[in-house]
């Protein structure tokens, strides 16, 4: 299995911040990297797809980058409901898609 | 309006079975993979299954295979997880998903049920 390493596990901001979560495929997944945004008691949100590619509907003010093994997610101007946790989730080796543990974005 | 509403959760023994389902409307299930995703409490998320459209070939996290059967029905646009064996770690929210598949991103997810595995 592809194992997704999300850095850090946890992270404390305050609301115009910009802050970057890093993530890291154990081998190269090409740019089939997704990010989601999931807030307590709902369903994951698509975010960005293929690495740096923004889903409809979501703010310009999340961003992705990366390709082989290395990418990471930017949200500039921090917005109160931007405080969730955010997952990483590689699709090379479809359908044994793995997940990263997930990031808490706090706010500080 | 496109949704995905699961339902069957619930509070079950260690070896007793469950069935969950997904009922999907507002896009073309019959064209669509569809997959199972299972968060346990505090945990990250997981992929347990998936399906190809016309119910064919299907896949399973190993430590499912041999207890889960995922299945579908096209005629009732609803998606189906049958969990035999349930053990205590099968206890989470089981989310059905539905990737584009130009993208391979799930772009489409349920509300979740909560299957809780406790004697």
């Amino acid at each position: 299995d592809i194992q997704m390493t999300q850095s850090p596990s946890s992270l404390s901001a305050s609301v115009g911040d910009r802050v970057t979560i890093t993530c890291r495929a154990s081998q190269s997944i090409s740019n089939y990297l997704n990010w989601y945004q999931q807030k307590p008691g709902k369903a994951p949100k698509l975010l960005i797809y293929t690495a740096s590619s923004l889903q409809s509907g979501v703010p310009s003010r999340f961003s992705g980058s990366g390709s082989g093994t290395d990418f990471t997610l930017s949200i500039s101007g921090l917005q109160p409901e931007d405080f969730a946790t955010y997952y990483c989730q590689q699709s090379y080796s479809t359908p044994w898609i793995t997940f990263g543990q997930g990031t808490r974005l706090e706010i500080k | 309006e496109v949704q995905l509403v699961e339902s069957g959760g619930g509070l079950v023994q260690p070896g007793e079975s469950l069935r969950l389902s997904c009922a999907a409307s507002g896009f073309t299930f019959s064209n669509s993979w569809m997959h199972w995703v299972r968060q346990a409490p505090g945990k990250g998320l997981v992929w347990v299954s998936r399906i190809s459209s016309d119910g064919l070939s299907t896949t399973y996290t190993d430590s499912v295979k041999g207890r889960f059967t995922i299945s579908r029905d096209n005629a009732k646009n609803t998606l189906y997880l049958q969990m035999n064996s349930l053990r205590a770690e099968d206890t989470a929210v089981y989310y059905c998903a539905s990737p584009t598949m130009t993208t391979r991103a799930f772009d489409m997810w349920g509300q979740g049920t909560m299957v809780t595995v406790s004697s």
